[in-house]
């Protein structure tokens, strides 16, 4: 199947720095990348729809402020989380579907934010 | 809206024994559905989808779902479990279209013990 490679796959930074995480679709072209957040031992909520070339639509409750998504190509989106608190402190997921195959959706291996 | 139900949060079956997984959906369109395992601090593994052809759907590891239109259903099974089985399980929806995310149930954890 297709492999969507996201980095880091740990992090832990300082309060008020901020964490670029990438994600990678390698063997096919991603039109439009998902991030989610998942709390322990809970679901992932999705935060936004990231497009390539246009602005990400975020889902309510989500500061777009605090978390910046670029999508510069149809194999790359970047999720940035800006002036960290340990509140951000949580398992991010990306996901990415096949242009060209409307079925599954693929996912990054998840990056583990600790902010202290 | 598209939103997934799953029906308790904790599974626990005996090694050898049948695993079923509960799973309701609400959606206004034809949805597509699937099933995904996490192992702790891991990505989504897909198990199985349905796309709107074979309502019966075989999945990797000997898992399968049933979609039931009328029941508005999706659950998850498996003969006989193993101990490498357990994990959470997350059903998910989403609508045909490439540029739409899946929505993800809360998850069951499953536990097989010896």
């Amino acid at each position: 199947g297709a492999v969507v490679s996201q980095h880091p796959s740990r992090v832990i930074c300082k309060s008020g720095t901020s964490v670029k995480i990438e994600c990678r679709s390698l063997d096919f072209q991603a039109t439009t990348m998902f991030w989610y957040r998942q709390f322990p031992k809970q679901s992932l909520m999705l935060m936004a729809t990231s497009n390539e070339g246009s602005k990400a639509t975020y889902e309510q409750g989500v500061e777009k402020d605090k978390f910046l998504i670029n999508h510069a190509s149809l194999t790359l989106s970047t999720l940035t989380v800006t002036s960290a608190h340990p509140e951000d402190s949580s398992f991010y997921i990306c996901s990415a579907r096949d242009a060209t195959a409307n079925t599954e959706a693929f996912f990054g291996q998840g990056t583990r934010l600790t902010v202290v | 809206a598209q939103s997934v139900t799953q029906l308790g949060s904790h599974v626990s079956v005996s090694e050898g024994a049948l695993v079923l997984l509960r799973c309701n959906y609400s959606s206004s369109v034809p949805p597509y559905l699937f099933w995904y395992v996490q192992y702790p601090n891991q990505g989504l593994q897909l198990l199985l989808k349905y796309t709107s052809a074979a309502t019966l759907v075989k999945g990797i590891n000997g898992f399968e779902a049933e979609f039931k239109k009328s029941e508005t259903s999706f659950h998850l099974t498996k003969p006989s479990a193993h101990m490498s089985d357990a994990a959470e399980y997350f059903c998910a929806v989403s609508d045909a279209q490439a540029g739409t995310a899946l929505i993800f149930g809360k998850g069951t954890t499953l536990s097989v013990s010896s």
